[in-house]
């Protein structure tokens, strides 16, 4: 069974704070690395999809790094905002994605 | 559609009955994908169709929960005889892809069911 795992399982930041969490998968079999965003009341939004070691991706002040030979991805926000308060899921595909619990970041303004 | 659609958005319903949860993926989107998500956990995997197949269904929890997608789009999930325990949000998403590739998944905005 794929074990996907995330930390913290909640941060709280003040506005303009830079963040960043932790998402590991098993390096073995590995094909791709997801992320999400799921705000309150709102349907999960993909971030991105990465699939290559030392992949690094941006979407503006969200990026993320990927390292598949220790199975982990780190997800980094800079200049936290209160728009950014979300729940950021990681998932692996088994062959449909099986997520992690999910990082709650929290950003008082 | 615009999106992927899942009817109703909440539904409240007693221990014991059955209840069936719609969901309306992207048009063309050959991948349709259901989850259901309890409080503080993440998005738990049930049953993904590739076309109008059960491409994997492990995630079922049991007999009482099933699905179909009869002809490639929308799907129903059934589940008969609910517990409290089936409390949470169902989650559908689609997806263009076939799986293990780079395809993002396209969720709805969830049903959320109440067994009382």
């Amino acid at each position: 069974i794929l074990n996907v795992e995330q930390s913290p399982q909640s941060l709280h930041v003040q506005e303009g704070d830079s963040t960043n969490f932790t998402c590991s998968f098993p390096s073995s079999n590995f094909y791709a690395l997801h992320w999400y965003r799921w705000e309150t009341a709102k349907s999960p939004e993909a971030l991105f999809v990465m699939t290559l070691n030392g992949d690094e991706k941006k979407k503006g002040r969200i990026s993320a790094t990927l390292n598949t030979k220790e199975g982990y991805s780190y997800l980094y926000i800079k200049g936290s905002q209160p728009e950014d308060s979300a729940t950021y899921l990681c998932a692996s595909p088994n062959p449909a994605l099986i997520f992690g619990k999910g990082t709650t970041l929290s950003v008082s303004s | 559609g615009a999106g992927v659609s899942q009817t109703p958005s909440n539904k409240v319903t007693e221990k014991g009955k059955y209840v069936e949860l719609r969901c309306d993926p992207i048009s063309g989107h050959t991948a349709l994908y259901w989850y259901r998500q309890s409080l503080g956990q993440g998005p738990e995997f049930l049953i993904y169709f590739q076309g109008t197949g059960a491409a994997d269904d492990s995630g079922l929890p049991n007999d009482r929960f099933f699905a179909v997608r009869p002809e490639g789009s929308v799907s129903t999930l059934k589940i008969q005889r609910t517990e409290r325990g089936d409390s949470a949000v169902y989650l559908c998403a689609s997806s263009s892809g076939t799986g293990l590739d780079n395809y993002g998944y396209t969720f709805g905005s969830g049903t959320r069911l109440t067994v009382v």
